[in-house]
This record gives C-alpha cells, sequence and structure tokens, in this order.
C-alpha cells in the first residue's frame, strides 16, 4: 500500500470554478501535511501546509485536514488558467512521503 | 532571503561515469533532502541529511551516497551511472525542526545518461 494517494486526473475546470484534489495517507502517526504546485518542466513550490484538523485557508486556497478518516483536500476556489499544474500532496512520517500528483487543468 | 540553489542545472553523462551534485540551501535551514523524480515513479526520497548526519535513507542502490557540510550545503554522488539514472534530482531544505518541517525545494539538476 502506498503511503500517500492521490488521483492522477487529469481533473479539468473551466475558469471561475472550483478545483477539489484529494489525499488520503496509510500511517496514522503522520503529523504534518503540505500541498506542493509543480509546473511543467519546474520544481515543486510549497503552497499550503496543515497540522491540525480542520480548514486552512490562505487566498484563494483552503486546505481540509481529517486525521480519523486520513484524508487530506485542497480546495482552489475562482480556479485560473496559470492553476494549470501538477499538484503533489506530502504527508510526514520518518520522511517526506509524496503523492504521485494530480494534474490540472483551468480552461478559460 | 535566497532560496536553494543546485549545481549544475543541466548534466549529460556516459553509462558507467559517476557524477556529484550539489546543493546549498536556504540561509538557516540545516536540514537537506534530496529526492529523484521521473515520469513513471514521481518523487522519490533518496536521503535526508541534519548538521552534517544522514538521518533517514529511501530505498535506492549503495551508488547512490550524499554528504553535508558544516555549512549545511550537501552533494550528492551517483556512481556507475546507469540509463536508469536519468532523472531530475531535486534537493530541499528545511529548518529541520520535525514540529515544522516545511521543505523548500531546488530548480532541480537534469541528469542525462548515455
Amino acid at each position: 500500500q502506498k503511503e500517500v494517494e492521490q488521483n492522477s486526473g487529469p481533473l479539468s475546470v473551466p475558469e471561475g470554478a472550483i478545483a477539489s484534489l484529494n489525499c488520503t495517507y496509510s500511517d496514522r502517526g503522520s503529523q504534518s501535511f503540505f500541498w506542493y504546485r509543480q509546473y511543467s518542466g519546474k520544481s515543486p513550490e510549497l503552497i499550503m501546509s496543515i497540522y491540525s484538523n480542520g480548514d486552512k485557508e490562505d487566498g484563494r486556497f483552503t486546505a481540509q485536514l481529517n486525521k480519523a478518516s486520513q484524508y487530506v483536500s485542497l480546495l482552489i476556489r475562482d480556479s485560473q488558467p496559470s492553476d494549470s499544474a501538477t499538484y503533489l500532496c506530502a504527508v510526514t512520517g520518518n520522511q517526506f512521503y509524496f503523492g504521485t500528483g494530480t494534474s490540472l487543468t483551468v480552461i478559460p | 532571503k535566497a532560496g536553494v540553489t543546485q549545481t549544475p542545472r543541466y548534466l549529460i553523462k556516459t553509462r558507467g561515469q559517476q557524477v556529484t551534485l550539489s546543493c546549498s540551501p536556504i540561509s538557516g535551514h540545516r536540514s537537506v533532502s534530496w529526492y529523484q523524480q521521473t515520469p513513471g515513479q514521481g518523487l522519490q526520497f533518496l536521503f535526508e541529511y541534519f548538521s552534517e548526519t544522514q538521518r533517514n535513507k529511501g530505498n535506492f542502490p549503495g551508488r547512490f551516497s550524499g554528504r553535508q557540510f558544516s555549512n549545511s550545503r550537501s552533494e550528492m554522488n551517483v556512481s556507475t551511472l546507469e540509463l536508469g539514472d536519468s532523472a531530475l534530482y531535486l534537493c530541499a531544505s528545511s529548518l529541520g525542526d520535525r514540529d515544522f518541517y516545511e521543505q523548500y525545494f531546488g530548480p532541480g539538476t537534469r541528469l542525462t545518461v548515455t
């Protein structure tokens, strides 16, 4: 079983819509959770970190964590074409574990 | 504050050769982690160094090694290169405090083995 699982997509949403990205993890002891954005040909960029159950908002991004369900999600409101990228979920155990990423395309 | 830097950015090597990649972390960051990224396998963890000591290691053969210097700069070495080692090698730095573990990536080194 993979430590972190994400739907690979591709996920397509129209401009202005809400994009919802999901991630599940296997280690109940995980304490820190992150979302990275990676544009094609570039390195991952940290966009959100969340450490406790509930929602954390930063601009158009909202991260949601549910440790009981071992589930973390990222919502992108008012999606823009510039949000088109691969989104990587990362979870800490004794190291960083990354999911394989979800490809998001925002259609103008 | 300057970000994570990696050198070289691009590298072409021949099978059997060895290569050394360098990473300079964000000032004040004491942890450096290395990853291999390929289209088929995604981001694979190689190892993490903290205060010049290897703190964690992924499932890679012994041909992959690393070290960290007293100024937190890190190097990664791959010996006896194989075609399958062609990948983007990324390093990421963090403060090293496990309770606040945000990692920031460098631009990567694109290694091509022919």
